[in-house]
């Protein structure tokens, strides 16, 4: 079975500074992989999504993210947080066949001004 | 371009009671799919419907249960509600069902059941 973990339930860090959000992903094949945004009372918004290919993804807002196989892991980074970017972060699995996927438990971020 | 339309968007039930839940997808779109959102469980996958068919189905009871209509609309019933069930219920669409395809997540629907 498939499933995510996202180590850090709550993150600090101050405008400006660089993000990293930890993945961990657990997939018998090669995996699709998500990253998801929540604002508080909203729904879920895309920030980025890796299929195949470079490992290396640019997403929406300033985001991206690694694919490292050997790790099992898809970090979400960003050079530098803006206020605005205070929010929920989940990191998502899907398989090939359907529209299922398996949600980490998300990390929640407080930016700092 | 409307996005993804829930509705209600806010719910309160008793215990026993059921409750019935809508979701309008993406104009175009044709697969929807249901998501359960708690902060013990987090986001888990209820089912999903592509052209009125159930394609996936999650781990949760047969209380709670689905349909879609051939405008791709799809509403989720769950039966017999227990506190357990209070929860934010977010529908997402998509066009053909493929994870490749961008899936647009709605506001969702908080159940509240008491």
């Amino acid at each position: 079975a498939q499933s995510v973990t996202q180590p850090d339930i709550h993150i600090t860090v101050s405008e400006g500074a660089s993000l990293e959000l930890r993945c961990n992903y657990s997939y018998g094949a090669t995996p699709y992989l998500f990253w998801y945004v929540q604002s508080p009372g909203q729904g879920l918004q895309l920030l980025l999504k890796y299929f195949s290919g470079d490992t290396l993804v640019q997403g929406i807002k300033g985001f991206e993210a690694e694919f490292k196989r050997s790790q099992s892991s898809f970090n979400l980074r960003k050079p530098s947080v803006h206020w605005s970017d205070a929010a929920e972060y989940f990191c998502a699995v899907g398989r090939y066949a359907g529209n299922m996927l398996t949600f980490g438990g998300g990390t929640r971020l407080m930016v700092k001004p | 371009k409307a996005g993804v339309t829930q509705t209600p968007r806010y719910l309160i039930k008793t215990r026993g009671q059921q409750v019935t839940l809508s979701c309008s997808p993406i104009s175009g779109h044709r697969s929807v799919s249901w998501y359960q959102q708690t902060p013990g469980q987090g986001l888990q996958f209820l089912f999903e419907y592509f052209s009125e068919t159930q394609r996936n189905k999650g781990n949760f009871p047969g209380r709670f249960s689905g349909r879609q209509f051939s405008n791709s609309r799809s509403e989720m019933n769950v039966s017999t509600l227990e506190l357990g069930d209070s929860a934010l219920y977010l529908c997402a669409s998509g066009f053909g069902g493929s994870l490749q395809e961008t899936q647009y997540f709605g506001p969702g629907t908080r159940l509240l059941v008491l």
